[in-house]
């Protein structure tokens, strides 16, 4: 099983700072990773798949980069409705796997 | 656009059987390429795939769970549906249900989640 881990855990950001998120993979997942964007009380939304490419309709201030086992959501300039959970998901191998999250919170 | 409910009760006592439902609406699993799945989330933590299936009736499960978790599908009624048995607290969590690209390897649409509460 491909372990994700996401890290920071917590970012504290201000509103129209950059943020930056990481997620390693244990092994290479190619460019098979997705990032999920998730408010509270709500399902995941798709943001990136393919490491890099954004899903239909997610604003171009998110960009995705990387590939093998190091990757990187970036949010270019924070809005207040960016405040969130992010996920990273590898489709690589099955079994499917998420990461643990991070929680990017207003400064 | 596609859209995904998940229905079912949303009590279940432990050791017994937790049974789910996704209807799917605005296309057709039979006739789409995709895998149909499911994902859980317990309160307050991250999210844990359980297990795609895809219209022949091939599945993939999550191993953690795979002796428990038994999915299949429906394509008459365009439904796909999960058992998990027997439940214990730890599966207390929202289920939620998506379609998976086979060859995007994405969830692309979700269902909107429903909370399963396992009580003693």
């Amino acid at each position: 099983e491909i372990v994700m881990t996401q890290s920071p855990a917590t970012l504290s950001v201000f509103p129209g700072e950059r943020a930056t998120l990481s997620c390693r993979a244990s092994q290479s997942v190619n460019n098979y990773l997705a990032w999920y964007q998730q408010k509270p009380g709500q399902a995941p939304r798709l943001l990136i798949y393919g490491a890099s490419t954004r899903a239909t309709g997610i604003p171009a201030r998110f960009s995705g980069s990387g590939s093998g086992t190091e990757f990187t959501l970036t949010i270019s300039s924070l809005q207040s409705e960016d405040f969130a959970v992010y996920y990273c998901q590898q489709s690589n191998n099955w079994p499917l796997t998420f990461g643990g999250g991070t929680k990017v919170e207003i400064k | 656009q596609l859209q995904l409910q998940e229905s079912g009760p949303g009590l279940v006592k432990a050791s017994e059987t937790l049974s789910l439902t996704c209807t799917v609406s605005g296309g057709s699993i039979s006739s789409s390429s995709d895998y149909w799945g499911w994902i859980r989330q317990p309160p307050g933590k991250g999210l844990e795939w359980i297990g795609c299936i895809y219209n022949s009736g091939n599945s993939n499960y999550n191993p953690s769970l795979k002796s428990r978790v038994t999915i299949s599908v429906d394509t008459s009624r365009n439904q796909f549906s999960l058992k998990l048995s027997p439940v214990t607290a730890a599966d207390t969590a929202v289920y939620y249900c998506a379609n998976y690209g086979t060859f995007t390897g994405r969830f692309d649409f979700w269902g909107q989640g429903t909370l399963v509460t396992v009580s003693s």
